[in-house]
């Protein structure tokens, strides 16, 4: 299995809605991405988790909150988010994180926040 | 702060031809260079990679050339299929994050 799965394709909410993206792989990856990628503009990493544990956040507003539950699983938690957060969201995983590792890309979650 | 740079928002190539598809970097600390390609609602698909420490990389059509000193790399696909056509993503990394370029779209027509 080389590939990672992301739920849902498609998502649309409200700005008062609780929402979860998921994310998983079964390469037995240990670093995992998330990043959000507006049109006609690259990704933007947001967050990533090494062996289950945060380790980097873009400085990403709290209403939008990670959550590794184990080492192929990754969930982002979506509550009260704006129209401006409407975009594709992606996660990506690497064998470890670090320079030399190449990210294998989900397909991405098309959020819509009306 | 744009650290890496896709200058050539599209490209457009006859089938058959060499298709050039260039990036500039201005952060000396990057160590690691990829290349990746995206259909349309679809995450982006890992092409070839290279090392700072190389200057060419080869993977069947696909070569990637790094020259360190003047901070620029290309990608080159030779020859050029209508499958090509998509949106090419240069990206560095270093400390593990991946920063990429804007794009360039190329079209690659028959």
């Amino acid at each position: 299995d080389t590939e990672v799965t992301q739920t849902p394709k498609h998502l649309v909410m409200g700005m008062t809605n609780k929402k979860s993206l998921k994310c998983e792989q079964h390469m037995g990856h240990r670093a995992m991405y998330w990043y959000k990628q507006k049109a006609k503009k690259p990704p933007e990493l947001m967050f990533v988790y090494s062996y289950e544990k945060l380790s980097i956040n873009e400085s990403v507003p709290s209403r939008f909150s990670p959550e590794c539950p184990n080492s192929s699983l990754l969930n982002l938690h979506l509550h009260a988010l704006q129209p401006e957060d409407s975009a594709l969201y992606l996660c990506a995983s690497s064998q470890v994180q670090g320079s030399v590792n190449e990210q294998f890309f989900g397909p991405g979650t098309r959020l819509t926040v009306l | 702060d744009q650290q890496v740079k896709q200058n050539s928002p599209s490209l457009s190539v006859q089938e058959g031809r060499i298709s050039i598809l260039n990036c500039d970097y201005t952060n000396s600390m990057f160590d690691y260079f990829l290349w990746y390609k995206k259909y349309p609602a679809e995450g982006p698909t890992f092409l070839i990679s290279i090392s700072s420490i190389k200057d060419k990389n080869e993977d069947g059509r696909f070569t990637v050339f790094l020259n360190k000193s003047a901070k620029h790399l290309s990608l080159h696909i030779v020859p050029s299929q209508p499958g090509d056509s998509a949106v090419y993503f240069c990206a560095a990394s270093g400390t593990g994050k991946l920063i990429f370029g804007q794009g360039t779209t190329l079209q690659v027509k028959p």
